[in-house]
């Protein structure tokens, strides 16, 4: 059964600074994807990373796929306050339909 | 090019009362897919169909839910007798034809039972 482990779950950040966010997953997935959620919305699509080292970047986003090690990154390069929201990862193995979304890194970006 | 519909977008209820719930998938996707968050959680799987069909609704709980996608309108959530635990955001997702076709998520439903 595929799980997804994002870490951390909790992040406040200085503006200006760099952090990345982890999203481990526990079997053989080749589809993953990075939302982006505010307060009560839905989610925004960031990301999606078909394939081993597929490397995205917008703006101050940027993310990778290692599906060797069965690990993604998102990493925030000189972080502003309009980026605060919460960071979701979801994994999909290929072939199949169901999303396996991680439980969310919560990023607050102080001024 | 609208993209999926969710209404109503906010919908309270009391204990008890039936919540019935619905999505219009982008244009040209027959592939329906409900999500349920609850707060502060990641969204999990409920169920997927395809027009007339449960293709797998092994999210679903047993018991008072229950999914459609008629061959014409939207695909509906139906929650009967609801229950506080119920209260959560539920998400609509549409794809097109294969697994591999990126799902399109919707503005969600928030649900609160009182």
């Amino acid at each position: 059964e595929l799980k997804v482990e994002q870490n951390p779950l909790f992040l406040s950040m200085q503006e200006g600074k760099n952090y990345t966010i982890y999203c481990n997953y526990s079997t053989t997935s080749d589809r993953l994807y990075w939302y982006r959620q505010d307060p009560g919305k839905s989610l925004e699509s960031l990301f999606v990373l078909l394939s081993n080292g597929a490397v995205k970047q917008e703006g101050r986003l940027m993310a990778s796929l290692d599906t060797k090690a069965r690990l993604s990154t998102l990493h925030i390069t000189a972080a502003v306050h309009d980026l605060s929201a919460t960071y979701f990862c979801a994994a999909a193995r290929s072939g199949t339909y169901k999303y396996i979304f991680g439980t969310g890194t919560r990023l607050k970006v102080l001024a | 090019n609208a993209g999926v519909m969710q209404n109503p977008r906010h919908l309270v209820r009391r204990r008890g009362q039936e919540a019935r719930l619905r999505c219009s998938p982008m244009k040209g996707h027959s592939h329906v897919y409900w999500y349920r968050q609850l707060p502060e959680e990641g969204l999990k799987f409920m169920v997927y169909l395809q027009k007339e069909n449960i293709i797998d609704e092994s999210g679903m709980p047993k018991e008072r839910f229950s999914a459609e996608f008629p061959k014409e309108g939207p695909s509906i959530l139906r929650i009967q007798q609801v229950v506080r635990g119920d209260s959560a955001a539920y998400f609509c997702a549409s794809s097109g034809t294969g697994p591999d076709n990126e799902q399109f998520f919707g503005p969600g439903t928030r649900l609160t039972v009182l």
